[in-house]
């Protein structure tokens, strides 16, 4: 089966611009994350969605991230004004349903902020 | 709250070596457990996993980890180490009651060295 897909694979934006992150989960997964992974620490998570509903955006800065999954497939993760501690690797993962013990992961998108 | 730590950043080997790299958790609840590879410049990949039954779980690539709930760890172990086998190594928790969210520590960077 084709993996999570996502791009870009990199982004350098300037700080107080806006950026988008796509990612199109394996197919018939209903569950899609976002991770957010700093240089050296491991990954935290930002939103998760179950089909087209958001179950838990806890971690997501509101004021500045948005993400939607629209038809409860491909996902879009969005900052605007970025900042310069925005720096960091974005993964998307995906699962077949909430009771999954493991997920698959996308290649991420590295975005530098200068 | 879940937690993981794991105590080594880095741990440089030499080839054909043994490695152990160390990760403990903390929960309240009963926790299944992963660990996941992350090669440079690419998405994690699940390496394995402890759900339940044997302590003792094996990767296909010669790893194994060995789940100790008396001293809440999840060490990963390989008897002989390869250059291939330099990456960074993710552990991670999820609870048996909300096996929605994985909870990573902060990595050990693998360096094996000729």
């Amino acid at each position: 089966e084709a993996g999570v897909a996502q791009s870009p694979r990199y982004k350098i934006i300037e700080k107080r611009q806006s950026v988008a992150f796509w990612c199109n989960p394996i197919s018939g997964h209903a569950t899609l994350y976002w991770y957010q992974q700093i240089l050296g620490q491991g990954p935290k998570l930002l939103i998760q969605f179950q089909n087209n509903g958001v179950v838990d955006d806890s971690q997501l800065p509101k004021d500045r991230f948005s993400a939607e999954r629209l038809k409860g497939v491909d996902s879009t993760l969005k900052i605007q004004p970025a900042k310069l501690e925005d720096s960091a690797v974005y993964l998307c993962a995906s699962s077949p349903d909430r009771a999954n013990y493991g997920y698959t992961f996308g290649s991420g998108t590295r975005l530098t902020v200068v | 709250a879940q937690s993981v730590t794991q105590l080594d950043s880095q741990v440089p080997v030499f080839e054909e070596a043994p490695v152990e790299l160390r990760c403990n958790y903390s929960s309240s609840v009963s926790v299944y457990l992963f660990w996941y590879v992350q090669y440079p410049n690419q998405g994690l990949q699940l390496l394995l996993k402890y759900l339940s039954g044997s302590t003792l779980v094996e990767s296909i690539n010669g790893f194994e980890a060995e789940f100790n709930k008396s001293q809440t760890s999840f060490h990963l172990r390989k008897p002989s180490v390869h250059i291939s086998d330099t990456a960074e190594y993710f552990c991670a928790v999820m609870t048996s009651y909300n096996t929605d969210k994985l909870i990573f520590g902060t990595g050990t960077r693998l360096q094996v060295f000729p």
